[in-house]
């Protein structure tokens, strides 16, 4: 079983549209929660950190589930620049491994 | 400040013949790790040094791939023998330790041909 899982899309949603991702992990020690942001053709950047109470920044509001086990991605009013991988990214309670999901593509459609 | 750096940007090289990679990480940081990712893939896990600990080698797909770093410095990963396989992004990352976020380069894109 691999230690993420991510809905690979794609997505494809209007501009101004709200937009869920979700992903699974495997290990219920999971320590840290991440979401990156890949564009094409470039490097995987950190968007966000994922906090036990939920947090939010701007547009993007993340949260985590422990009890099941999966975090989620929110993008409301969705813009053109958008478009991109998103990858959702766990650390487990030993060791400095990141663990990869393998990313959800989303498409911003004007 | 500066962050992490990688040379080559781009590098072609033929069947057989050995390549080394180098990063550059962001000045302090204790982790630094290595991933490939081909073409329309995700990303996959190649190795990580942690400060002075031995490295995380699990994740090199066969004794062709080494990699080193001295200190908390410079890390090279070097690939032997190479195959066409080998061909993908290679993205190295740092992070200042302790499960905080990690940082990539810009990747070093590997053709062999």
């Amino acid at each position: 079983r691999k230690e993420v899982e991510q809905d690979p899309g794609p997505f494809n949603v209007p501009e101004g549209a709200t937009v869920a991702f979700n992903c699974t992990y495997s290990n219920s020690a999971s320590q840290s929660f991440f979401w990156y942001r890949q564009d094409c053709r470039k490097e995987p950047k950190l968007l966000m950190s994922v906090y036990s109470s939920g947090n939010e920044d701007g547009r993007f509001t993340a949260q985590l589930n422990r009890a099941s086990q999966y975090i989620s991605l929110l993008i409301r009013d969705s813009k053109l620049s958008d478009s991109a991988t998103y990858l959702c990214v766990v650390t487990p309670n030993t060791g400095n491994q990141f663990y990869f999901g393998t990313g959800t593509s989303l498409t911003v459609i004007p | 400040g500066a962050g992490v750096s990688q040379s080559p940007s781009n590098k072609v090289t033929e069947k057989g013949k050995d390549v080394e990679l180098r990063c550059d990480p962001i000045s302090g940081h204790t982790a630094l790790y290595w991933y490939r990712q081909r073409l329309g893939q995700g990303l996959e896990f190649l190795i990580y040094f942690q400060g002075n600990s031995a490295p995380d080698k699990s994740g090199l797909p066969s004794d062709r791939f080494s990699a080193e770093r001295t200190g908390e410095s410079v890390s090279t990963l070097t690939i032997q023998r190479t195959q066409q396989e080998d061909s993908a992004v290679y993205l190295c990352a740092s992070s200042p330790g302790d499960r905080d976020s990690e940082y990539f380069g810009p990747g070093t894109r590997l053709t062999v041909t």
